[in-house]
């Protein structure tokens, strides 16, 4: 399997829940990132990871805990999350950060927080 | 503050048409501006990309055009297709930092 690949696909989760989402890239990419896509707004860059260590954290809710085992996998803890929460939320990687070529995105998650 | 304007928000083309989705920028260290596009379902796609030395470049039916006096940029869809019905982000990023995206515009194209 080629690309980045994000699981799973769709989500529907309580307030009182703990899930979370998983991101594995077949790239070889030493980068690795969250981003939360909610309509009409711009992508918003919520982690980035730089072999397996975290580089930048855009102040995003203690809710969300990032976690990155090592350069090919990426996950993100969800607990007590609000409704406002719900998204597309995307995984992408690239050769390392700060280089933009060859920036991949996966299919994301589609979270629905009720 | 917002990094990268984009407009308009949605777009109607009909088949065979030109479809223009323009972005503008504040910060003058941007040094690479690609544009990507984002199916239903689908994360977003490197579509094509340009850097400020030159003012367009083209792939295909896709071109870029940039002004760097202005601080802008356009996407051009030469002949539109069904098949082009999408999501259409700019982005811009200065070397060795993270990217900043438009908010994007749903283009549709009309059979």
């Amino acid at each position: 399997e080629t690309g980045v690949t994000q699981t799973p696909r769709h989500l529907v989760m309580g307030m009182t829940n703990k899930k979370s989402l998983k991101c594995e890239q077949h790239l070889g990419h030493n980068a690795m990132y969250w981003y939360k896509q909610s309509a009409k707004k711009p992508l918003e860059l919520m982690f980035v990871y730089n072999f397996k260590e975290q580089t930048e954290n855009n102040s995003v809710p203690s809710r969300f805990s990032p976690e990155c085992p090592n350069s090919s996998h990426l996950f993100l803890h969800l607990h007590t999350l609000q409704p406002e929460d719900s998204a597309l939320y995307l995984c992408a990687s690239s050769q390392k950060p700060g280089v933009p070529y060859g920036y991949t995105f996966g299919s994301g998650t589609r979270l629905t927080v009720v | 503050q917002q990094q990268v304007k984009q407009s308009p928000q949605s777009l109607i083309v009909q088949k065979g048409g030109i479809s223009i989705i323009n972005c503008a920028y504040e910060n003058t260290a941007f040094d690479y501006f690609p544009w990507y596009q984002q199916f239903p379902g689908k994360g977003p796609a490197l579509l094509i990309a340009i850097r400020p030395d030159v003012s367009e470049k083209k792939e295909g039916r896709f071109t870029i055009s940039f002004n760097k006096s202005a601080k802008q940029f356009s996407l051009h869809i030469m002949d539109s297709q069904p098949g082009d019905s999408a999501t259409y982000f700019c982005a811009a990023s200065a070397t060795g930092n993270q990217f900043y995206f438009g908010t994007g515009t749903s283009l549709t194209v009309i059979p």
